[in-house]
């Protein structure tokens, strides 16, 4: 079945630090990819997305690329902040509806 | 509200008894979601309703749990005979039509004792 493999944390960096937090897939077709964001006591937001090989999403300095031949949606970020500090979670959807999530990763980012 | 509303925002039960869950999606999102999230685990799927129609329930760990939207707006998951692996974040999302982006409510951490 779909699966999603994120790095394990906590990643622990210093403001003004680059990001990069590995996202690797196994679909049987090719599904839409996705990154959330869970900042403390909130809820998930959606933080960007692609639909299909080769699409960049990009939001708030974050950016991931869909590659088909890695099967991989790293996503990434030259300068964090502190208020980057949350869980990340990397997920894909098949079928066009349910969400299949990786573990998460929790960042936190000292000033 | 502007988001999807969920409530209680916690629940404390003891093992055995039955709890039920309710989730306001944002008005006029046709599609709702159910996840359920252990402690340190990503969200996990439970269900799916188009409108009034849950179309999908095959992530629904036991007959135990229920889900319900009668009137295609609020839906209710129910949970009978709860059992302590029971324990966790119950998530409800909804999105416009089927498609993402789901947008997520805050969840009910549910305790059973």
């Amino acid at each position: 079945g779909d699966s999603v493999t994120q790095m394990e944390g906590p990643v622990t960096l210093s403001e003004e630090a680059f990001l990069t937090i590995n996202c690797t897939y196994t679909a049987t077709g090719y599904p839409s990819l996705f990154w959330y964001v869970q900042y403390p006591g909130e809820g998930l937001q959606l933080l960007l997305k692609a639909t299909k090989a080769d699409d960049k999403g990009s939001n708030k300095g974050f950016e991931a690329t869909y590659r088909k031949e890695t099967t991989s949606f790293h996503l990434e970020k030259g300068s964090v902040q502190v208020s980057d500090s949350a869980v990340y979670f990397c997920a894909l959807s098949e079928d066009g509806y349910a969400l299949n999530f990786g573990k998460g990763t929790s960042l936190l980012v000292t000033p | 509200g502007a988001g999807v509303s969920q409530s209680p925002r916690y629940k404390v039960a003891k093992r055995g008894q039955d709890v039920a869950l309710r989730c306001d999606p944002i008005s006029g999102h046709v599609s709702l979601f159910w996840y359920q999230q252990a402690l340190g685990q990503g969200p996990e799927f439970l269900t799916y309703f188009q409108n009034e129609a849950q179309l999908d329930k095959s992530g629904l760990p036991s007959d135990r749990f229920f889900a319900e939207r009668p009137e295609g707006s609020v839906s209710t998951l129910k949970i009978q005979r709860t059992q302590q692996e029971d324990s966790a974040v119950y998530l409800c999302a909804s999105s416009f039509q089927g498609a993402q982006p789901q947008h997520f409510g805050d969840g009910t951490r549910l305790s059973i004792l």
